[in-house]
């Protein structure tokens, strides 16, 4: 089934630098969007990319989609201690109202 | 204040027993899922209602249950049928089914006893 694998599983940055993840997925989609994840709670909605968009920003986000490798990538600058939580991408199913969401990046930010 | 609201934060089972999540929400949006994580893994869709009084199965509804007789109630039902029940659910709504962001609670650990 259509899903998005998150690269690299787990990454660890000091405070300050950027901190960048990837979203593979098969097929082809309508939308992708970013969540994070603090430990033990609810998911948190980032950004939402369309597919017929390449880029788009919020804040220290940015968010990019190459709809021919079928990836996308999140890269947040200027990291900072709060940054460090599990990040998800989730992928629409055209034809279906689900979302797939794959396995998460835990990043940690270390002061 | 707007949300979306998840009790207990915290429930056991004993074997053979059913158990209810509740969900509520008051955003007035349409439609409402549920998820199952375990743990180091992502998000899996047990199952989702687009509207009031009805709801579909998702990619793992074995052993669990639903209702939609109210817009902002959502409650998922982990029946003695489930084998492996103990997880962290998460419940979440959005405006409509398509295409939409997501709205999570804050989730419910299922342990059993």
């Amino acid at each position: 089934s259509q899903q998005g694998e998150e690269d690299p599983q787990a990454l660890s940055i000091q405070e300050g630098e950027n901190a960048t993840m990837n979203c593979s997925y098969k097929t082809s989609i309508n939308n992708l969007q970013w969540y994070r994840q603090n430990s033990g709670r609810g998911l948190v909605h980032l950004i939402l990319i369309r597919s017929n968009e390449r880029e788009k920003h919020s804040g220290r986000l940015r968010v990019t989609l190459d709809t021919s490798k079928k990836s996308s990538s999140l890269l947040i600058t200027a990291s900072r201690a709060a940054d460090t939580a599990s990040y998800f991408c989730a992928t629409d199913a055209p034809g279906t109202y689900k979302y797939i969401f794959g396995t998460g990046t835990r990043l940690k930010v270390l002061a | 204040d707007g949300g979306i609201t998840q009790s207990p934060k915290y429930l056991f089972r004993k074997e053979g027993q059913n158990v209810t999540l509740s969900c509520e929400q008051n955003l007035n949006h349409d439609a409402m899922y549920w998820y199952r994580q375990d743990p180091g893994q992502g998000l899996r869709l047990i199952y989702y209602s687009q509207i009031v009084n009805d709801f579909q199965k998702g990619d793992i509804a074995e052993g669990y249950s639903v209702s939609r007789e109210k817009k902002e109630s959502f409650p998922l039902t982990v029946t003695s049928a489930q084998k492996n029940p103990t997880a962290f659910y998460l419940c979440a709504s959005s405006i409509r089914t398509d295409q939409e962001t997501q709205y999570f609670g804050p989730g419910t650990r299922l342990l059993v006893l």
